[in-house]
């Protein structure tokens, strides 16, 4: 069965600029939840999805957000961009309890 | 308020030693600990799990240590390898929503 996949791998913005990225979990899995991966903060949760609703949601504002399609691809938008906003972001999806992870997205923002 | 804290920021070991990395939560609804380990240019991938009813699970080469009355759960990876240097992330979880995660361990093992 093949893993959860994240496109891009890499992407490399600038300061105003808005980025989707996208998340295509394990066949079977219908949550998807997001994280920002940071040297500083480690991961924060961003939020979760479940049959195309947001379940859960972390402490980060407005500029994050996300959407989940019917086949349970999941797409995480970030509009107007910040120096701050670089980092890995990492999508998971499971099934049960057990929580599997992509490869992440490296965004840097210039 | 961190809601999972993990020690030490980063661990050295021998090879052939023992490797202990430490977390602590403040939820006593947390019913689910997971470790993960990642390498650089990964995503983190599971590694082992406990539930709160067991005080330890081992797998292979490693253990998790639950002491639920201190609220506090590790990991110990014995026999040391190279091959184990990573970063190591402990979390909760209750029910499975929503992960809080420790800020992560990094582990060298040097031959």
């Amino acid at each position: 069965k093949a893993g959860v996949t994240q496109t891009p791998r890499y992407l490399i913005k600038t300061r105003g600029q808005q980025v989707t990225l996208s998340c295509s979990p394990i066949s079977g899995h219908r949550s998807v939840s997001w994280y920002q991966q940071t040297p500083g903060q480690g991961l924060q949760f961003l939020f979760e999805y479940f049959s195309e609703t947001q379940r859960n949601k972390g402490n980060f504002p407005g500029r994050f957000s996300g959407r989940q399609f019917s086949n349970s691809r999941s797409e995480m938008n970030v509009s107007t961009l910040e120096l701050g906003d670089s980092a890995l972001y990492l999508c998971a999806s499971r099934a049960g309890v057990e929580q599997f992870f992509g490869p992440g997205t490296r965004l840097t923002v210039l | 308020q961190q809601q999972v804290k993990q020690s030490p920021q980063s661990l050295i070991v021998q090879k052939g030693g023992i490797s202990i990395i430490n977390c602590a939560y403040e939820n006593t609804a947390f019913d689910y600990f997971p470790w993960y380990q990642q390498f650089p240019g990964k995503g983190p991938a599971l590694l082992i799990a406990i539930r709160p009813d067991v005080s330890e699970k081992k797998e292979g080469r490693f253990t998790i240590s639950f002491n639920k009355s201190a609220k506090q759960f590790s990991l110990h990876i014995m026999d040391s390898q190279p091959g184990d240097s990573a970063t190591y992330f402990c979390a909760a979880s209750h029910t499975g929503n929503q992960f809080y995660f420790g800020t992560g361990t990094s582990l060298t093992v040097i031959p």
